[in-house]
């Protein structure tokens, strides 16, 4: 069945450090793929939707270029956490959905984050 | 935006009882009901999910009810174990095609054994 790959699957880093997070579709092809947060605890809240070939839709109060996202194949999104600080440390999951009809959204394993 | 909510919050189940959790909905629109389960530090799965002009929806001991009018969906699990212990979500969505969902404020169900 459809998969989504998520890599990779836990980050350490220092503050100040810029972390990329890479989302793949394994068996089809993903015109959009959507980018959530989640923090402990939380509900999963939706960051961004990215979309191949194209600028990425940011939600309201995502900063767009702190999270930057690009969508250059239609298997591949990439999530940029740029200059990253400690209030970013949290779960980051990424899904996308086969176009065909009725086809339900695909998560992936999920980044979990954490800046020093 | 759609305004999700979950009830209760947490719950508690002695293992083999059912357990019910409420989602209550403010998109009139909404036409797509589904239930997600997140075990610690994992991905939501999907478990059941159901569609605008369907009442109810089983498979095996999980099934979930619709109530399009008073604009919310319920999940019922029955016989409980305790691998069913976990977060559940709610993401009720109003155009299937367009994938942005909105997730509930999550369950925590404990199943006591």
């Amino acid at each position: 069945g459809a998969v989504v790959s998520q890599h990779p699957s836990w980050v350490i880093c220092k503050s100040g450090t810029s972390v990329k997070i890479e989302c793949r579709s394994l068996d089809f092809q993903a015109t959009t793929m959507f980018w959530y947060r989640q923090f402990p605890k939380q509900s999963l809240m939706l960051m961004a939707t990215s979309n191949e070939g194209s600028k990425a839709t940011y939600e309201q109060g995502v900063e767009k270029d702190k999270f930057l996202i690009n969508h250059a194949s239609l298997t591949l999104s990439t999530l940029t956490v740029t200059s990253a600080h400690p209030e970013d440390s949290s779960f980051y999951i990424c899904s996308a959905r086969q176009p065909v009809a009725d086809q339900p959204q695909h998560f992936g394993d999920g980044t979990r984050l954490s800046i020093l | 935006g759609e305004n999700v909510e979950q009830h209760p919050s947490t719950l508690s189940v002695q293992e083999g009882d059912s357990a019910v959790i409420k989602c209550t909905y403010s998109d009139s629109a909404s036409n797509y009901f589904p239930w997600y389960k997140q075990e610690l530090g994992k991905r939501p799965q999907l478990i059941i999910d159901i569609r605008s002009n369907v009442g109810e929806k089983k498979d095996q001991r999980i099934a979930v009810t619709l109530n399009k009018t008073a604009k919310h969906f319920s999940l019922h699990i029955t016989e409980t174990q305790p691998e069913d212990s976990a977060v559940y979500f709610c993401a009720p969505l109003s155009n299937f095609g367009n994938e942005k969902l909105t997730f509930g404020t999550g369950t925590r169900l404990t199943i006591i054994p």
